[in-house]
């Protein structure tokens, strides 16, 4: 696609539920990032997929979280057992292979009850 | 243990002034840092980037400083204008931490009619 496409763009859930966030990154980026704008914060580090080697999950906040990416392409963040603290923007971005640019997608905004 | 830093968390500028961003930084082997802009309910978007072998890039009204021993950066715009009005994003990067990017808080910038 033109952009990175994200989905759901709004998501509402109770505390406790699981829910799925999917990032389509741009065609040919090799490298996918997770990113999560909590309110009044700055953007924070999730995750991080680079071609076909090991993602970066050091900025995972708990188990609860976790990630996977399907033929290098389309992104799954799954957090599990929701709290309230989870409630935030979480952005996804990609770029080519060097580049040093994030393209950022509109993001999926999660409330959790 | 934030990496980037912006101290100041708003700004308000009069139209056709000069608006200046700061942003900090801790680790010496960042090499590459980047302005993004961030409309309410969109993604960041790519804005304007220096390498650290360089201490000015300009873009027509954005202008991007580095001094590198001082750690520190900031985006001019001038003039400004009321479509500036957003967040800005100060992030940075580097071979020797990963590529991974490191964002700042963002400093809301109000540009008055």
């Amino acid at each position: 696609g033109a952009g990175v496409s994200q989905s759901p763009s709004n998501k509402v859930t109770e505390k406790g539920k699981d829910v799925e966030l999917r990032c389509d990154p741009i065609s040919g980026h090799t490298a996918l990032y997770w990113y999560r704008q909590s309110l009044g914060q700055g953007l924070e580090f999730l995750i991080y997929f680079q071609g076909n080697s090991a993602p970066d999950k050091s900025g995972l906040p708990s188990d609860r979280f976790s990630a996977e990416r399907t033929g290098g392409s389309v992104s799954t963040l799954t957090i599990q057992r929701t709290q309230q603290e989870d409630s935030a923007v979480y952005l996804c971005a990609s770029s080519q292979p060097g580049a040093n640019v994030l393209t950022f997608g509109a993001g999926s905004r999660l409330t959790v009850l | 243990d934030q990496q980037v830093k912006q101290n100041s968390p708003s700004l308000s500028v009069q139209e056709g002034r000069i608006s200046i961003l700061n942003c900090d930084y801790t680790n010496s082997m960042f090499d590459y840092f980047l302005w993004y802009k961030k409309y309410p309910a969109e993604g960041p978007t790519f804005l304007i980037s220096i390498s650290s072998i360089k201490d000015k890039n300009e873009d027509g009204r954005f202008t991007v400083f580095l001094n590198k021993s001082a750690k520190h950066l900031s985006l001019h715009i001038v003039p400004s204008q009321p479509g500036d009005s957003a967040v800005y994003f100060c992030a940075a990067s580097g071979l020797a931490t990963g590529n991974q990017f490191y964002f700042g808080t963002g400093t809301s910038l109000t540009v008055i009619p």
